[in-house]
């Protein structure tokens, strides 16, 4: 069985350009969350999406957004980036929503702005 | 306010011993406490999974306990090996996921 998938692995932007980063969960996972780890900042909760709808967000200003296709991948986008956006942005699916289920991750994806 | 936190930072160890791993958090209205590690620049692996209303989970070498009254867990790893040396999270799960900084591992062949 297929893991979760992030596309691209890296991904290189300018301050003032849009990232936009995507993420296939595991098949049968209707959940996808995303997270920003940052150098030092540990690993921080960005967005959490289940049956295509928003149902969380950690607290990043609202230039951090994404949404959920109807097959549950997912897309983050970045609007407007800082420099400070630079960081290894992990996607994770879980079976259901809620936080009950196990989280499985994907391998992230890698963003400089320069 | 959810906090969790994670000591020690860094732990070295010589290979083949025992080693405890500690996690404590602020609010124990949590629904379960889940374990990762991370290897460097990579995404996370899942370890362990404890629920709010178990005590502990066992997978191989691996023991996490859970005491929500506590505020606390342990990962457990016996036996350690380099393989092992790695960022070792955990994470819990409320409303939101709420990671600690981790402790990184490192196994002295």
């Amino acid at each position: 069985e297929a893991g979760v998938t992030q596309s691209p692995t890296h991904l290189i932007k300018t301050r003032g350009q849009q990232a936009t980063l995507r993420c296939s969960p595991i098949s049968g996972h209707t959940s996808v969350y995303w997270y920003q780890q940052a150098l030092g900042l540990g690993l921080q909760f960005l967005l959490w999406y289940d049956e295509g709808e928003e149902r969380n967000r950690g607290n990043f200003p609202p230039r951090f957004s994404g949404r959920q296709f109807p097959n549950y991948s997912s897309e983050l986008n970045v609007n407007a980036l800082e420099l400070e956006d630079s960081a290894l942005y992990l996607c994770a699916s879980s079976l259901d929503g809620g936080l009950i289920y196990e989280q499985y991750f994907g391998p992230g994806t890698r963003l400089t702005v320069t | 306010k959810q906090e969790v936190t994670q000591i020690p930072a860094a732990l070295s160890v010589p290979e083949g011993e025992n080693l405890v791993l500690n996690c404590s958090f602020t609010d124990s209205a949590i629904y379960n406490l889940q374990w990762f590690r991370q290897d460097p620049g990579k995404g996370l692996t899942s370890l362990l999974l404890i629920q709010s209303s178990q005590r502990e989970q066992t997978s191989g070498r691996l023991n996490a306990s859970l005491d929500k009254s506590s505020g606390r867990s342990t990962l457990y790893i016996a036996a350690s090996q380099p393989g092992d040396s790695a960022t070792y999270l955990c994470a819990v799960l409320t409303g939101k996921i709420i990671f600690g900084k981790g402790t990184r591992l490192h196994i002295l062949p």
